[in-house]
């Protein structure tokens, strides 16, 4: 099993500020890599797949980067509705697993 | 529009079963793999299995193998896990999830908004 680990597990960052999330893999992972977003109450939200690409409707302030066993998502200015979980997730293997996760709150 | 509806959570004692749909809508719902997706109350998201197209492929997370069984009716647009022989730490929202064909694997592209199962006496 493919091990997510997500740092730092809280984000204390003011709006208009950059966030940026790390996701390290136990091994390599290539670019399978897929962030997601969730607020309170809510089912999460894809964000980014293949390290990279953002998903469709998702504003350009979120990107991805990394490969291997690296990866980052970076929130170029916060906005108040970007406050919120943020989880990443390999899918080179099965089983599918997901990072402990990333609460970005308000400073 | 993509949705998809969850159902049939609840309360059930320790060792109780039940049986989860998911209901599908806006896509060709026999055209793509689907997952079940679980959180614990305050807790991080944990796979919990997957079905193909056809339902001739499942996987499941080791933690619900031989407990839960993923299946579904296409011709009825509808996904379900029957879970048996439950436990404490099932307790978790279960969401399902379309499973998108990636370049090297699958990830989650659409989310239901989740049914809430708990076990306890």
């Amino acid at each position: 099993e493919t091990v997510m680990t997500q740092s730092p597990a809280t984000l204390s960052v003011s709006p208009g500020e950059r966030a940026t999330l790390s996701c390290r893999a136990s091994q390599s992972v290539s670019n399978t890599l897929a962030w997601y977003q969730q607020k309170p109450g809510q089912a999460p939200r894809l964000l980014i797949h293949a390290a990279s690409t953002r998903a469709t409707g998702i504003p350009a302030r979120f990107s991805g980067s990394g490969s291997g066993t690296e990866f980052t998502l970076t929130i170029s200015s916060l906005q108040a509705e970007d406050f919120a979980v943020y989880y990443c997730q390999q899918y080179n293997n099965w089983p599918l697993t997901f990072g402990g996760g990333t609460k970005v709150e308000i400073k | 529009e993509v949705q998809l509806v969850e159902s049939g959570g609840g309360l059930v004692p320790p060792g109780g079963s039940l049986r989860l749909s998911c209901a599908a809508s806006g896509f060709t719902f026999r055209s793509y793999d689907m997952n079940w997706v679980r959180q614990a109350p305050g807790k991080g998201l944990e796979w919990v299995a997957f079905v193909s197209t056809s339902g001739s492929t499942t996987y499941y997370a080791d933690s619900v193998k031989g407990r839960f069984t993923i299946s579904r009716d296409n011709a009825e647009n509808s996904l379900y896990l029957q879970m048996n022989s439950l436990r404490a730490e099932d307790t978790a929202v279960y969401y399902c999830a379309r499973d998108y064909p990636a370049s090297g694997g699958d990830y989650c592209d659409y989310w239901g908004q989740g049914t809430l199962v708990t076990v306890s006496s």
